[in-house]
């Protein structure tokens, strides 16, 4: 019973340089959504997915894109990373939106030099 | 504007005694209010959880109260055991119809449980 899983684990990228995040859950929950965690902070919302086939920016959404590929998978991506953008990457997906309980993967630690 | 505010960054409690988390929000359109623990190194993992409609929710040593007038709510552990030294996250959501837009969540506090 996997859950919600990320890879990769850890990434170190140079400015400029450009990546994809992969999010997959196994739990056929409608929605997925991306947050990042920065030191001292609480999580917040960069995109979120409500179904297959839509995207929505959420509050930070800027040098960001976001694929729903199918029901189970939602890739972030970064263009062209900046040093703005070290942080960690949480993916998580609900079944109900109603109450949005949401369930995390374990995270993607980023650092952009 | 901080929407979702945990005041307190660390709390430390003794083993078996109660342990009292709080979080005070702004946005009177949140209906629906989380709290999430993480472990370093690890996602968060959901807790316990409480719709607007209730003042109270109970699971095991686990125990959510709301107070509305106040937008106010608190997480209760009794008795607090080690392993529940952790980072807890209050969260809130708003549903509008559609559908929710995600979570706002709050700094997080830092419990850690003496022995």
């Amino acid at each position: 019973n996997a859950g919600v899983t990320q890879t990769p684990k850890f990434q170190v990228l140079k400015t400029g340089q450009s990546m994809t995040l992969q999010c997959a859950q196994d739990m056929n929950h409608n929605s997925m959504y991306w947050y990042r965690q920065d030191p001292g902070m609480g999580l917040r919302l960069i995109y979120y997915s409500a179904s297959e086939g839509t995207t929505d920016k959420g509050e930070v959404p800027n040098g960001y894109n976001v694929s729903r590929l199918n029901k189970r998978e939602f890739s972030l991506r970064l263009e062209s990373a900046a040093p703005s953008q070290t942080s960690v990457y949480f993916c998580a997906s609900s079944e109900d939106r109603a109450k949005n309980i949401q369930y995390f993967g374990a995270g993607t630690r980023l650092s952009v030099l | 504007d901080q929407q979702v505010k945990q005041n307190s960054p660390s709390l430390s409690v003794q083993e078996g005694r109660i342990s009292i988390l709080n979080c005070d929000y702004t946005n009177s359109m949140f209906d629906y209010f989380l709290w999430y623990k993480k472990y370093p190194a690890e996602g968060p993992t959901f807790l316990i959880s409480i719709s607007s409609i209730k003042d109270k929710n109970e699971d095991g040593r686990f125990t959510v109260f709301l107070n509305k007038s106040a937008k106010h709510l608190s997480l209760h552990i009794v008795p607090s055991q080690p392993g529940d030294s952790a980072v807890y996250f209050c969260a809130a959501s708003a549903y509008s119809g559609g559908g929710a837009d995600g979570l706002t969540f709050g700094k997080g506090t830092h419990l850690i449980i003496q022995p």
